[in-house]
């Protein structure tokens, strides 16, 4: 059973276009909900992190948006780069406990110069 | 480099063969986790380690994997007689305690079981 969906599988954005990713959850003992990026051969890399207690966080030119009534949380990247070209993962854990992440099954970002 | 490290990056097995990865985590970080990552899936749970205690296993670690991690610094994770199922990419994360829940991954280690 997948604790964590994400939409879409994959994403075509023009350079300097929005990138938007989704994600929902289930379990509402999760309380933390970080987005890896990912390249070809890569491990994940932490990208921005959120938990509950606020709706939004900005870094730079990500954000993340987040509806805990509705146990979701979705990633916009703007201004688009080619460099962002990437898999996007979401993830989800109950940061008092094991703390293990449960991921999504990704997005693959591809930004069209 | 103070990143995640992991060794091999590579490792092409026949089928029944035992095979060891290596995970040597952030100086001072007292929690690593392994994930096993297929193809176009995200990473997924496996096991973690609490300094030198594995406190927790996936019902994706059957009993052909075992991971140590003595003196509570690298970690290792074998797995016995493998099969083409295991063909994955393994990866390690470790994260401080008290950072709560940020993780920091290794490049992983890619499998190849012919």
């Amino acid at each position: 059973q997948q604790q964590v969906k994400q939409s879409p599988q994959s994403l075509i954005v023009q350079k300097g276009g929005i990138s938007i990713i989704n994600c929902a959850y289930e379990n509402t003992a999760f309380d933390y909900f970080p987005w890896y990026q990912q390249f070809p051969g890569k491990g994940p890399a932490l990208l921005i992190a959120i938990r509950p207690d606020v709706s939004e966080k900005k870094e730079g030119r990500f954000t993340i948006s987040f509806n805990k009534s509705a146990k979701q949380f979705s990633l916009h990247i703007m201004d688009s780069q080619p460099g962002d070209s990437a898999t996007y993962f979401c993830a989800a854990s109950i940061e008092t406990g094991a703390n293990n992440l449960f991921f999504g099954t990704g997005t693959r970002l591809t930004v069209i110069p | 480099d103070t990143g995640v490290s992991q060794n091999p990056r590579h490792k092409i097995t026949k089928r029944g063969q035992n095979v060891t990865f290596r995970c040597d985590p952030i100086s001072e970080h007292n929690r690593l986790y392994w994930y096993r990552q297929t193809l176009g899936q995200g990473p997924e749970f496996l096991t973690y380690f609490q300094n030198e205690a594995q406190l927790e296993k996936s019902r994706l670690l059957s009993d052909r994997f075992s991971a140590e991690r003595p003196k509570g610094s690298f970690s290792t994770l074998e797995i016995q007689r493998t099969e083409q199922g295991d063909s994955a990419m393994y990866l390690c994360a470790s994260s401080l305690m008290s950072m709560g829940g940020t993780q920091y991954f290794g490049p992983g280690t890619r499998l190849l079981v012919l």
